[in-house]
This record gives structure tokens, C-alpha cells and sequence, in this order.
């Protein structure tokens, strides 16, 4: 599979403030990936497909306005939580399909608005 | 849409036994089911897959079988250790070579106890 490197880590924000999360691809182009949302002991939960060059396709429910998602190559997508409000806390998740059917996630980013 | 139903949700077991982790599928088009294991705090890394021209694959102490009739497939971890103990995800996605979305089971907390 690939190898992904997402960052940050954790990061804590005030309310109403934007963050960025990135996801990168190391050693695959990827003309896709996918962002997903984990609350505590919850499954993952898909929130859009990152479209390199293109819209991202977002799923039913999904705020597009305010998870904003840029694919700009092929090894670089981010997702932006704009306006972030307390439950929008969450683990974020990135993927990043490899060579065949593998899929490689991120190691997760931990958001905490207060 | 897919749905993966996962069982059980916990699950506790003595060092040594196996585990079996069980899920099904609903969309029969789908035709890859990897799992993985998260631990906490970080993304899901995946441990084994099946391709549903398979009915069987085995490495080293972990297997997965697949019936493909009745939409179902199975983990199974033998000699289980402490090092084992973290949340296993099942997912199923129609694959055409990367890029097809995942569905995500959800989840079983496996408890290895000394």
C-alpha cells in the first residue's frame, strides 16, 4: 500500500476558527483520497472523496461549505474545518488508495474546539 | 447503498484462545473485504484482505473466510496475545483496482486478558 503522512497530530482551536489538515500521499500518486470522521468508539464514517483536480464529492449530510477540501496534486490533499464549532470535534482520518485494493490510512488527526 | 453489519461489539478472550469476529455485507456487487485493526489514537492499519474470488487466505495466525452466498465473512486470530488486544474493523467495497469508497463495520473491541 502507500505510505501517508497526515498532519497535525492533535490540535486544539477556538471556536469559530478554521483548521487545516493535511494528508500526503509519500510514495503514490493519488488521483484520490478519502476523509473520514471517527467520534469515540464509533466506526469511521466517510465524509468525502478528494478529487485530485477536480470538486470533491462529498457525502449525504456532509456540510460542504464547511469541510472544505483541496486535492491540488496528486500527492496532497487537505481538508479544512471552517468556523469550527465544539461538535465538530473528532478524529479525521485520511486514506489513500495504493496499487491494487489497499487502502492505507493516516494516522488520524485529534481536533478539540473549545 | 452497502451496509456492513459487524458482531460482536466486544469481545474478551484469554491469552492463547482464538477470536472469531463475524460480519455481512448487503450489497453483492461488493467484491473486497479488508479488516483493520486501530488502536488508540491512531489510524487503522490493515491486517488482512479477501478478494471474493477467494473463500480462504491465511497469515501466520490471522485468516479470513468469505462466503460469498450467504454475504458473509469472518475474522479468525489464533493464539491470541496480549498485543492483539485493539478495535478490528470489516469493510466491503466494490473495487475496480483503488478508489472505491469503503464501507466500515462497527467495530469490536477485542480484549486479550492474561
Amino acid at each position: 500500500g502507500a505510505v501517508v503522512s497526515q498532519h497535525p497530530s492533535r490540535v486544539i482551536c477556538k471556536s469559530g476558527t478554521s483548521v487545516k489538515i493535511e494528508c500526503r500521499s509519500l510514495d503514490f500518486q493519488a488521483t484520490t483520497m478519502f476523509w473520514y470522521r471517527q467520534f469515540p468508539k464509533q466506526s469511521l464514517m466517510l465524509m468525502a472523496t478528494s478529487n485530485e483536480g477536480s470538486k470533491a464529492t462529498y457525502e449525504q449530510g456532509v456540510e460542504k461549505d464547511k469541510f472544505l477540501i483541496n486535492h491540488a496534486s496528486l500527492t496532497l490533499s487537505t481538508l479544512t474545518v471552517t468556523s469550527a464549532h465544539p461538535e465538530d470535534s473528532s478524529f479525521y482520518i485520511c486514506s489513500v488508495p495504493g496499487r491494487g485494493d489497499g487502502y492505507t490510512f493516516g494516522s488520524g488527526t485529534r481536533l478539540t474546539v473549545v | 447503498g452497502e451496509n456492513v453489519e459487524q458482531h460482536p461489539s466486544t469481545l474478551s478472550v484469554q491469552e492463547g484462545d482464538s477470536a472469531v469476529i463475524k460480519c455481512t455485507y448487503s450489497d453483492s456487487a461488493s467484491n473486497y473485504f479488508p479488516w483493520y485493526k486501530q488502536e488508540l489514537g491512531k489510524g487503522p492499519q490493515l491486517i488482512i484482505d479477501i478478494r471474493s474470488n477467494v473463500g480462504e487466505k491465511k497469515d501466520q495466525r490471522i485468516a479470513v473466510t468469505l462466503n460469498k452466498t450467504a454475504k458473509h465473512f469472518s475474522l479468525h486470530i489464533t493464539e491470541t496475545q496480549p498485543e492483539d488486544s485493539a478495535v478490528y474493523f470489516c469493510a466491503a467495497s466494490i473495487s475496480t483496482g483503488g478508489g472505491n469508497k469503503l464501507t466500515f463495520g462497527t467495530g469490536t473491541q477485542l480484549k486479550v486478558e492474561l
